[in-house]
């Protein structure tokens, strides 16, 4: 029953490598994003998708690449991961412009480039 | 784009006393201020939010100010628990850029309750 999932949740993996993290959100939300939280706690936006429609990209290295299905779905695609990208990622999702714009986390993951 | 300030960084209170975490943020067309509380090992949640067109709200133990003029809102908690201790972060949102913005955090507050 959970509302925003995401899979895995755990990730130990090595430099160079390419991983992806899977979310999806059933509350029918038209937004979804990906959040990164490094080491000192600060969650910082990477994307925004509307309606499997990309919003906002910011400065995040290209390696790193949304993909969105349909609008349940928010997968983020890393390649050539470095040690710097060790973090917790979160997805998120919020409902429709004029019902607000509460955003609700996933369960994060954690990622760690070793 | 929009930028949060938060502090303190970390707060120390005793339990049963108020503690009071303050944000400032720089975008005028913001007009939604959520605090979220995130526990050791845990995702974010949603305790409590106001919008602009609200000056003040509480929900039991906790409030939340709002001051448009200044661009200042704080989170009050009274009667502080041990289960109150967990990072909490402001954050703020226009509904401007179409609803997908998203919300800016500020760096969060390290709230501890001594028991």
């Amino acid at each position: 029953d959970t509302a925003v999932s995401q899979t895995p949740k755990y990730l130990v993996t090595q430099m160079g490598n390419d991983k992806s993290i899977k979310c999806e959100q059933n509350l029918g939300h038209d937004t979804m994003y990906w959040y990164k939280q490094d080491s000192k706690k600060f969650l910082k936006i990477m994307f925004s998708y509307n309606n499997k429609e990309l919003i906002i990209n910011e400065t995040v290295p290209n390696r790193f690449s949304p993909k969105s299905p349909d609008k349940a779905h928010l997968n983020l695609h890393i390649n050539s991961l470095e040690l710097g990208d060790s973090a917790v990622y979160f997805c998120a999702s919020s409902p429709p412009l004029l019902s607000g714009n509460t955003i609700y986390f996933g369960e994060g993951s954690w990622l760690t480039v070793v | 784009g929009e930028n949060v300030e938060q502090h303190p960084s970390t707060l120390s209170v005793q339990e049963g006393d108020s503690a009071v975490i303050k944000c400032t943020y720089s975008d005028s067309a913001s007009n939604y201020f959520p605090w979220y509380k995130q526990e050791l090992g845990k995702r974010p949640q949603l305790i409590i939010d106001i919008r602009s067109n609200v000056g003040e709200k509480k929900d039991q133990r906790i409030a939340v100010t709002l001051n448009k003029t200044a661009k200042h809102f704080s989170l009050h908690i009274t009667e502080t628990q041990p289960e109150d201790s967990a990072v909490y972060f402001c954050a703020a949102s226009s509904h401007s850029g179409g609803g997908a913005d998203g919300l800016t955090f500020g760096k969060g507050t390290h709230l501890i309750i001594q028991p």
